[in-house]
């Protein structure tokens, strides 16, 4: 049973434009979200975070946005470049019981220049 | 090499035969995660480790076994493996802290079981 879904398996930008990555949760205990990009061959890399006490993180181009009542998170690229293209993962945990994280099944992303 | 290295990055084996992936990360982390990647499942939780001699099981463990009697090194064996665990396998680590800690990925093993 999958606790963190992310429905749109690939997602195709123009460079410049905004991509918007989706992330849908159904543990409603989950109070600590991130964000990972992984290219090809590679290991996935943390991306940005966020905690459940605020609404919107915000790191250079990336923001992550998080509503909780919706339980949903979505992750916005501004703008975006060729070398953004990569499978982005959302991932959620509960920080208390600490260690698992619960990840999305993945959005490939391509920004065509 | 600093960081978090896994050896071999590719495996072919057969079913049944025993198979092990290396996971080595010269931080001193406190804690290691194994994960595998599967198209429709995203990343999956195997086993992770707190510390040497710590370990516990995560979202899919059946059929694999882990150890980790250094804390630079968790190993984890498939003791027969089977045609289902063909997978791409990421070690992870991290320091202490707590959960909000971000999570240091390996480059993967790419792994098929005939």
């Amino acid at each position: 049973d999958q606790q963190v879904k992310q429905n749109s398996p690939s997602l195709s930008v123009q460079e410049g434009r905004i991509s918007i990555l989706n992330c849908d949760y159904t543990n409603s205990m989950f109070d600590y979200f991130l964000w990972y990009k992984k290219y090809p061959a590679e290991g996935p890399t943390f991306l940005i975070s966020i905690s459940s006490i605020k609404d919107k993180n915000e790191d250079g181009r990336f923001t992550v946005f998080l509503n909780k009542s919706a339980k949903h998170l979505s992750l916005h690229i501004v703008p975006s470049q060729p070398g953004d293209s990569a499978v982005y993962f959302c991932a959620a945990s509960v920080v208390n019981t600490g260690n698992q994280f619960y990840f999305g099944t993945g959005t490939s992303l391509t920004v065509i220049p | 090499d600093a960081g978090i290295t896994q050896s071999p990055r590719y495996k072919i084996t057969e079913t049944g035969r025993q198979v092990t992936l290396m996971c080595h990360q010269t931080w001193s982390h406190s804690y290691m995660f194994w994960y595998r990647q599967d198209l429709g499942h995203g990343l999956r939780l195997i086993y992770y480790s707190a510390a040497a001699d710590i370990t516990d099981k995560g979202e899919v463990p059946d059929g694999y076994v882990v150890s980790r009697s250094k804390t630079e090194n968790f190993p984890l064996t498939l003791e027969s493996a089977t045609r289902s665990q063909t997978s791409v396998y990421f070690c992870a680590s991290r320091g202490g802290g707590g959960a909000r800690n971000e999570q240091f990925f390996g480059p993967g093993t790419r792994l098929t079981v005939l």
